[in-house]
């Protein structure tokens, strides 16, 4: 069965330094999006994407975060510098065409982000 | 600010018992409810999305509720087995949401062990 892959499962990075999250979602599936939970915390919505473009955002996801799809198979988040609050599991999640909220997203097993 | 809330936050039963646990969501603007069953180190899995009042859905011995007019919804395990042990998340998305972007608001979940 297909599924959303991330790599890595975990990255250790120095505060300030950039990072880039990386997603291969399920190929057919036309809309991509990033959570994030930090420990303790609940799961937390970030940024979708649809059409090459971000299609809704959350207050979290500042100036800081970017996201890309450079080659129609990856799906990338970056953090230009890394805060030490930017510790948190990231998960990416992809869904097919279907009405918004009546399609179920698949998820990755997301990647442990720590920041020191 | 839209909240989820989730109880119990854990739960340890004995293999065979029967349990649940409740998940409430704002009940205006309502679009769609989803559960996920999230085992440890793997990808959250979809169980149910509901979208109409008065769902029932079920899949083997796990079932699922929802009353969109008072802004609850039941997950229901029978006869729980130790492959049960998973941390189950509830999510929400609001009518405004419910075209291409689709981003969930999560629950914190609630921890279920099921001991032998």
């Amino acid at each position: 069965e297909p599924e959303v892959t991330q790599t890595p499962s975990h990255q250790v990075t120095q505060m300030g330094q950039e990072v880039i999250l990386r997603c291969v979602p399920i190929s057919n599936h036309l809309y991509f999006y990033w959570y994030r939970q930090i420990l303790g915390q609940k799961v937390e919505f970030l940024v979708s994407f649809y059409n090459n473009e971000i299609s809704e955002k959350s207050e979290i996801f500042d100036d800081q975060f970017s996201v890309e799809r450079p080659d129609g198979s990856n799906f990338t988040l970056k953090i230009r510098s890394t805060k030490l609050e930017d510790s948190a599991m990231y998960f990416c999640a992809s869904r097919p065409r279907l009405a918004g909220g009546r399609s179920q997203q698949y998820f990755g097993p997301g990647t442990r982000l720590t920041v020191l | 600010i839209l909240n989820v809330e989730q109880s119990p936050q854990s739960l340890h039963v004995q293999e065979g018992d029967s349990t649940n646990f409740t998940c409430s969501f704002p009940s205006s603007n309502f679009y769609a409810l989803h559960w996920y069953r999230w085992e440890t180190a793997k990808s959250p899995e979809a169980l149910f999305v509901m979208t109409l009042n008065g769902d029932e859905k079920k899949k083997g011995r796990i079932s699922a509720t929802l009353n969109t007019k008072e802004g609850y919804s039941y997950l229901y395990i029978k006869g729980s087995q130790p492959e049960d042990s998973a941390t189950y998340l509830c999510a929400f998305m609001g009518g405004n949401y419910g075209g291409s972007q689709g981003n969930l608001i999560f629950g914190k979940g609630t921890k279920l062990s099921v001991k032998p």
